[in-house]
């Protein structure tokens, strides 16, 4: 079956410390996408990709930081920057184009210890 | 800068009941519109979206919108709602000549109440 995953469901995080969040699609979709979501707040945009080995920043990217090497994956890293990183994070994936759907991923939620 | 406005952020409702959520967008050039669902623990499902054409949109699970140019809006409705229903709904813009970045509202919280 086509679609998004990403691991691991549940990470924790000591202070100090960078954690990598994975996400792999098998849509063999060009962009890819992260969001972080916290309650009351919607979705805001971390960083996106369009192509293999490129890469933008979104709204919050302070404190995060990503690579696309391969077209299936984009992982994100929570670097110790990040001051407050309790939340859900959630990948997506598309085809190149603003009319596009993005296909999401089941998310993974990050707790500090 | 673009924006989406997402009127309440839950609403209850009995089983069987019609069901609107609001959704208002701003922005200075043309748009495609989307509506998101999420049910607890889990990524986002597209519902529908508004390309062009048609302003009255049907989705999945018996969801509809209807896009307004005049009033900057996008209501999603359900003549009848069922338990199932029960979830987050997000509203999401997505702007002409842009990277195809999406926007999100703030999201509404639908309760279906037996």
């Amino acid at each position: 079956d086509g679609g998004i995953t990403q691991s691991p469901k549940y990470l924790f995080r000591k202070e100090g410390q960078n954690v990598t969040l994975s996400c792999e699609q098998n849509l063999n979709h060009d962009a890819m996408y992260w969001y972080r979501q916290d309650p009351g707040q919607g979705l805001r945009l971390i960083y996106y990709s369009q192509i293999v080995n490129d890469f933008q920043k979104g709204d919050i990217a302070e404190g995060y930081s990503v690579s696309r090497e391969k077209k299936e994956s984009f992982p994100l890293t929570v670097t110790s920057a990040q001051k407050n990183p309790t939340a859900f994070y959630l990948c997506a994936s598309s085809i190149t184009g603003v009319e596009e759907t993005q296909y999401f991923g089941p998310g993974t939620r990050l707790l500090v210890l | 800068a673009q924006s989406v406005t997402q009127l309440d952020s839950q609403v209850p409702v009995f089983e069987e009941a019609p069901v609107e959520l609001r959704c208002n967008y701003s922005s200075s050039v043309s748009v495609y519109l989307f509506w998101y669902v999420q049910y607890p623990n889990q990524g986002l499902q597209l519902l529908l979206k508004y390309l062009s054409g048609s302003t009255l949109v049907k989705g999945i699970n018996g969801f509809e919108a209807e896009f307004n140019k005049s009033q900057t809006s996008f209501h999603l409705r359900k003549p009848s709602v069922h338990i199932s229903d029960t979830a987050e709904y997000f509203c999401a813009v997505s702007e002409w000549g842009s990277q195809g970045n999406l926007i999100f509202g703030k999201g509404t919280k639908l309760s279906v109440k037996p």
